[in-house]
């Protein structure tokens, strides 16, 4: 009965390779979201989807893209991973339009980058 | 202003006592405070959460208390359990954005 899946749960790769993590829901929610947490900070909201509205935080880097095909998927692409990248994703939804409105958070892709 | 200032970073506590932690925000437009729990290897689940026209919020052992004019919330776990150690995030929000605390390990001794 898993809600929210995050594929792959650990990826590796090399500088500057590019790397695309996957999300997906069976909630059937609005928005999506994705967060960076490195280790002992605090989630970082990178952006989130309402529906295919795509809402960019004001200092999320360009090297973060995302992209949102269908209601249940979502993905992180990365697209010159460096050093500083090497973090927990972790991806959420939620069923309405208020960041406020109950998260529910995937068990999040932990990135290595060598 | 957009900085949710969490503490303590760490807590052990033992089996049948009270665990405390406190959040402090600085942006007054924020309007819900909600409580993440996060068990190692699992993603944030929502623990409870309030907004600022009630002072407390309880829900069996987990009770919020909200200071609006100190721009302070806390939680509160009575009779911590071992099943109860996890990390906790606090979190302020609006409608356009969240920002949560740097988190607080706890760990309930046995």
């Amino acid at each position: 009965d898993a809600m929210v899946i995050q594929n792959p749960r650990y990826q590796v790769t090399q500088f500057g390779k590019p790397v695309t993590l996957s999300c997906s829901q069976t909630l059937n929610h609005n928005v999506m979201y994705w967060y960076q947490q490195k280790s002992s900070q605090a989630p970082k909201l990178l952006f989130h989807y309402y529906d295919k509205d795509f809402n960019n935080e004001a200092d999320t880097p360009d090297n973060f893209q995302s992209r949102r095909p269908n209601t249940s998927f979502c993905f992180l692409d990365i697209r010159s991973p460096g050093l500083g990248d090497a973090a927990m994703y972790l991806c959420a939804t939620s069923r309405g339009d208020h960041i406020a409105d109950t998260q529910y958070f995937g068990p999040g892709t932990r990135l290595t980058v060598l | 202003q957009q900085q949710v200032k969490q503490s303590p970073q760490s807590l052990i506590v033992q089996k049948g006592g009270i665990s405390i932690i406190n959040c402090a925000y600085e942006n007054t437009a924020f309007d819900y405070f909600p409580w993440y729990q996060q068990f190692p290897g699992k993603g944030p689940a929502l623990l409870i959460a309030i907004r600022p026209d009630v002072s407390e919020k309880k829900e069996g052992r987990f009770t919020i208390s909200f200071n609006k004019s100190a721009k302070q919330f806390s939680l509160h776990i009575m009779d911590s359990q071992p099943g109860d150690s996890a990390t906790y995030f606090c979190a302020a929000s609006r409608a356009d954005k969240i920002i949560f605390g740097k988190g607080t390990r706890l760990h309930i001794l046995p």
